[in-house]
């Protein structure tokens, strides 16, 4: 069973800086998984921050960047703001058409 | 622009069906992938599967496999899930999300259709 780790939770003080991570519960993140990162408001439906690792979507403001942090695949908030407060997700691609969600991050800004 | 709007809230009793639907416009949809995540209350986003709108090829989370049903109709521009033999932990918002032309990823979401389980 693939389960996809992701800290339950972080805070981060106003125009600081947080790095939020995504692993595997078995082996690395490579690639060949196109880790993805998305930001859920409160009742609101995801939005699309970050694609194929390090690549942000469109209209994502550039103080969010996504790299690779040793195994594991990160995000990067620089100068978190307060609208930065949300719930984080990774999504790998697993292969043979099957895509798994970390458990997510709460994002608290101080 | 590209939206997808899904279909309202639904009540349902255990053992009952669901189906949602997608509707998509602002873009060609057979050209996208469409896929489906759950998510239950104060719990994580939860792949459950997704449909090849060119060719109606389906794939689907192996815990939903049995239970759900995954079609398109290009004709309405609109993808449909269908969830049976419902259970309390069924309870969830149901979003559709399309995928990306490349790079396994979903670019757009719907708003989310919330099902309520409940005898």
């Amino acid at each position: 069973q693939t389960t996809v780790t992701q800290e339950p939770a972080f805070s981060v003080s106003l125009g600081e800086t947080v790095t939020l991570t995504c692993g595997l519960n078995s082996g690395s993140v490579s690639i060949n998984n196109y880790p993805s990162w998305y930001q859920q408001a409160p009742g609101q439906a995801p939005r699309t921050l970050i694609y194929n690792t390090n690549t942000r979507s469109s209209g994502v403001p550039d103080r969010f960047s996504g790299s690779t942090l040793g195994n594991r695949a990160a995000l990067t908030i620089t100068g978190a703001q307060a609208n930065d407060e949300s719930d984080y997700y990774c999504a790998l691609y697993m292969g043979s058409s099957i895509w798994v969600f970390g458990g997510g991050t709460k994002l608290t800004v101080l | 622009q590209v939206q997808l709007v899904q279909s309202g809230a639904e009540v349902k009793k255990p053992g009952a069906s669901v189906w949602i639907s997608c509707k998509a416009s602002g873009y060609t949809f057979a050209k996208n992938a469409i896929h489906w995540v759950r998510q239950a209350p104060g719990q994580r986003l939860e792949w459950m599967g997704w449909i090849n709108v060119n060719s109606g090829h389906t794939e689907s989370s192996q815990k939903f496999q049995d239970r759900v049903t995954i079609t398109s109709d290009t004709s309405a521009d609109t993808a449909y899930m269908e969830l049976n033999s419902l259970r309390s932990e069924d309870t969830a918002v149901y979003y559709c999300a399309r995928e990306a032309p490349n790079y396994a990823f979903f670019d757009y979401w719907g708003q989310g259709s919330l099902v309520t389980v409940s005898s």
